[in-house]
């Protein structure tokens, strides 16, 4: 069966200082990859996603994630952390119409 | 704003008792899918519906139940509610054509069990 891990459950890091959430994931097929992130007291929002070709995809507010088939990897990057990205952040995968199977998150926080 | 509308935003309520979650998906989308974010179990998937028949189920208990409307809103029906149904309950839907993935969120129904 698919499943996520997200080995993180909390990570802090300083304002400005680069970020890496890391994601693994166990699935039969070639997958779909993807993050999402959840602000405090909103729905999830979707940050980038893979589908295939080019490894390494850019999202919104400036993340960006590689995809690591030999890993089995997807872990999430930003070169500099910005105090508003502070939110619950989860990776997830899926294939064609198969609903996606969530990781249970990182969250991170931001300090001056 | 996702464009996905989910009422009520809180609900508390005592065990035993039973209550409905509603969403309206974005206009256009003819695809609702549940799903439950707890603390200890995260975000499970609960039921995809599409355009008005259920498409895939997860790990739905027998107590809870959902459709989809003809005008494409959802319900979800928890019944007979015990402690450990304390969750947000979210809904998504997505776009005609695109993958399971790419959801949008509504901003969740907060279910409290008395």
């Amino acid at each position: 069966a698919q499943s996520v891990t997200q080995p993180d459950i909390h990570i802090t890091v300083s304002e400005g200082a680069s970020l890496e959430l890391r994601c693994n994931y166990s699935y039969g097929a070639t997958p779909y990859l993807f993050w999402y992130v959840q602000s405090p007291g909103q729905g999830l929002q979707l940050l980038l996603k893979y589908f295939s070709g080019d490894t390494l995809v850019q999202g919104i507010k400036g993340f960006e994630a590689e995809f690591k088939r030999s890993q089995s990897s997807f872990n999430l990057r930003k070169p500099s952390v910005h105090w508003s990205d502070a939110a619950e952040y989860f990776c997830a995968v899926g294939a064609g119409n198969t609903p996606l199977v969530f990781g249970k998150g990182t969250r991170l926080s931001v300090i001056a | 704003d996702s464009g996905v509308t989910q009422t009520p935003k809180h609900l508390i309520t005592a065990t035993g008792q039973r209550v409905t979650l509603r969403c309206s998906p974005r206009s256009g989308d003819l695809s609702v899918y549940w799903y439950q974010q707890s603390l200890d179990q995260g975000l499970q998937f609960l039921i995809q519906y599409y355009n008005g028949e259920e498409r895939a189920k997860g790990n739905i208990l027998e107590r809870f139940s959902a459709q989809q409307f003809p005008d494409l809103h959802s319900e979800l029906n928890l019944s007979s509610l015990e402690l450990g149904d304390s969750a947000l309950y979210f809904c998504a839907s997505s776009a005609p054509g695109t993958p399971a993935g790419e959801l949008f969120f509504g901003e969740g129904s907060r279910l409290t069990v008395l």
